[in-house]
């Protein structure tokens, strides 16, 4: 069954450092999404993307963030100068049509000290 | 603008019991509802869906009632197992695509 993959599992930053985090959605989804979850807390959306470029972006997704689509299979989310409070765990979705089911990869844990 | 509230944080059950989880939402004009399931460290994987035309969906082991009028989300599963444990979100599509999550339930099944 295709799935949604996302590399690394687990960065560590220093704050202030730039990090990319690191997508593969379904190949034939064409809908792509960020969501943060900080420990203990709910989902929140960051970022939609779609025809290369993006539809819709949370008031979390500021200057600092920006995602890209490099090729015809990757999805990167890059934060620019880490903070402290960047540190959560970042999932990537996609999906055929914005109306359908949003499926989750595993997630990138993010800590940045 | 729009919010998913879940009744409890935390529910216990016994195994073979079964569970039931509940979401409200605020606005009335929501059309699509997914509830996903999240065990520790992993992303939310997806259990059922229902649109609003419909009021209740099934399938294996779980169903997910949709009232309307009172906008009232819940998730049944039956025979509950040791497996079910995790946090279980109800979400809801807005009209950009994006989701909205509850906080999430824990539901722990004790053996």
């Amino acid at each position: 069954e295709p799935e949604v993959t996302q590399t690394p599992s687990h960065q560590v930053t220093q704050m202030g450092q730039e990090v990319i985090l690191r997508c593969v959605p379904i190949s034939n989804h064409l809908y792509f999404y960020w969501y943060r979850q900080i420990l203990g807390q709910k989902v929140e959306f960051l970022v939609s993307f779609y025809n290369n470029e993006i539809s819709e972006k949370s008031e979390i997704f500021d200057d600092q963030f920006s995602v890209e689509r490099p090729d015809g299979s990757n999805f990167t989310l890059k934060i620019r100068s880490t903070k402290l409070e960047d540190s959560a765990m970042y999932f990537c979705a996609s999906t055929t049509a914005y109306t359908d089911t949003q499926y989750f990869g595993p997630g990138t844990r993010l800590t940045v000290l | 603008g729009e919010s998913v509230g879940l009744h409890l944080p935390t529910l216990s059950v016994q195994e073979g019991d079964n569970s039931i989880i509940n979401c409200a939402y605020s606005n009335s004009a929501s059309d699509y509802f997914i509830w996903y399931k999240q065990e520790s460290g992993k992303g939310p994987q997806f259990i059922i869906d229902i649109r609003s035309n419909m009021d209740k969906r099934q399938g294996q082991r779980v169903t997910v009632l949709l009232n309307k009028t009172v906008k009232h989300l819940s998730l049944q599963i039956a025979a509950t197992q040791p497996g079910d444990s995790a946090v279980y979100f109800c979400a809801l599509y807005n009209q950009g695509g994006k989701l909205i999550f509850g906080q999430g339930t824990e539901l722990s099944v004790k053996p």
